[in-house]
């Protein structure tokens, strides 16, 4: 099945500089990566999430890029604001729609101020 | 709307005693799935069901069951709770064609 790994475990910036999460996936067959968002005591929400057939997307300050080849995906934040620090999750699925995410263990973001 | 909600939101439970937890969605959302979180491991996937009266399992579903009567309704029982059991657990929902899962707001359980 699929397996999801996710680096670093923790990561600390400071205010106004970049982040950069990164994730590898096993299956070739996976085509679905969302990123989900957890602060504090709340629940996972999606931030941004990619298909396959898109290589690169953009939503205001995050963005997540994808190669296929390599099996990796990567979760840019840019001009990091306090309110950023949560714990961010990678996710990957296959093309059914019965199969579910695998989750990666999950980023620990802290920004400085 | 009241989204996904679940049912309660903290629980301390002795070794052996049994509980079930409800996670209920007002979405009319066909999946639903039950996740449980520890510190550094991520969201592992116990059970899920695509729709009304099915279940499957996930990556972690031993000593757990669950069952999907109600389309609205998912029940995650655990028969004879371990102090491995002592988790936080997430429900969490999505329609058919759309990929995004809506979660509910988490169940602390502590076993001892």
């Amino acid at each position: 099945g699929e397996n999801v790994e996710q680096h670093p475990s923790t990561l600390s910036v400071q205010e106004g500089d970049s982040a950069v999460i990164k994730c590898t996936y096993s299956d070739s067959a996976s085509n679905y990566f969302p990123w989900y968002k957890q602060e504090l005591g709340k629940r996972p929400q999606l931030i941004i999430d990619i298909r396959s057939n898109v290589g690169e997307k953009k939503d205001q300050r995050i963005a997540v890029t994808l190669n296929k080849t390599a099996k990796h995906f990567s979760l840019h934040i840019t001009e990091t604001q306090p309110e950023d620090s949560a714990v961010y999750f990678c996710a990957a699925s296959a093309p059914s729609g019965n199969t579910p995410l695998v989750f990666g263990k999950g980023t620990r973001l802290s920004v400085i101020a | 709307n009241a989204g996904v909600t679940q049912t309660p939101k903290f629980r301390v439970l002795k070794t052996g005693q049994s509980m079930t937890l409800l996670c209920a969605q007002d979405m009319n959302h066909e999946y639903m799935y039950w996740y449980r979180q520890d510190p550094g491991m991520g969201l592992r996937l116990i059970h899920y069901s695509v729709g009304e009266g099915t279940t499957a399992k996930g990556e972690v579903p031993d000593g757990y069951n669950v069952s999907r009567l109600k389309k609205q309704n998912f029940l995650l029982g655990l028969e004879s709770a371990a102090p491995s059991q002592t988790s936080v657990y997430f429900c969490a929902s999505r329609p058919t064609g759309v990929e995004e899962q809506y979660f509910g707001p988490g169940t602390r359980l502590t076993v001892t």
